[in-house]
């Protein structure tokens, strides 16, 4: 079983749709999780850090479950700007440990 | 925020030869440091972790007398890729935390390209 699985997609939402991600991982010792988002050959960028008890910015709303080691990402009203790869992301412990990625799925908005 | 810088961006070099990639926080002290690669289409995968004035801890796979990594001051951290193979072409990212923390903040990147 990969470590954190996503479905790499593409997904193709016409602008203003709402878009659900997820994943899956298997380390249960990950302490930290997040969502990245990463535009074509640049580095990912921090979008947001997911919490169980689940946590809003703006129109991204992240969800964590623990117990199914899961992690979602809703993206509501979807702008062009949103069309990047959406990187999961855990720690492999906590504190400074290093991060495993999922490969990403890939948005597409399309106007 | 936390700024990261890598330089250079992009590299192209001969088989043999060797690279160096410097990985530098710009405005805050970077105690621990990370080395990533990503393949086309692949997820970033950890090559090493380094912390400042201490040796690298390198992942499973990766040889350390390949890729070489100092971090010898709390901003700046390097990678040498030695006896480069066009097979080392890759994205290589680096990224810093500081204090333990758990974000990361990531530089842009250097494009390796072995010929």
């Amino acid at each position: 079983r990969k470590e954190v699985e996503q479905d790499p997609g593409p997904f193709n939402v016409p602008e203003g749709a709402t878009v659900a991600f997820n994943c899956t991982y298997s380390n249960s010792a990950s302490q930290s999780f997040f969502w990245y988002r990463q535009d074509c050959r640049k580095e990912p960028k921090l979008l947001m850090s997911v919490y169980s008890s689940g946590n809003e910015d703006g129109r991204f709303t992240a969800q964590l479950n623990r117990a199914s080691q899961y992690i979602s990402l809703l993206i509501r009203d979807s702008k062009l700007s949103d069309s990047a790869t959406y990187l999961c992301v855990v720690t492999r412990g906590g504190g400074a440990d290093g991060l495993t990625f999922g490969k990403g799925t890939h948005l597409i908005i399309q106007p | 925020g936390a700024v990261v810088s890598q330089h250079p961006s992009r590299v192209i070099c001969k088989s043999g030869t060797s690279v160096k990639i410097e990985c530098r926080s710009l405005d805050f002290q970077a105690t621990t440091m990370f080395w990533y690669r990503q393949f086309p289409k692949q997820s970033l995968m950890l090559m090493a972790t380094s912390n400042e004035g201490s040796k690298a801890t390198y992942e499973q796979g990766v040889e350390k007398d390949k890729f070489l990594i100092n971090h010898a001051s709390l901003t700046l951290s390097t990678l040498t890729v030695t006896s480069a193979h066009p097979e080392d072409s890759s994205f290589y990212i680096c990224s810093a935390s500081s204090g333990g923390r758990e974000t990361q903040y990531f530089g842009p990147g250097t494009r390796l390209l072995v010929l």
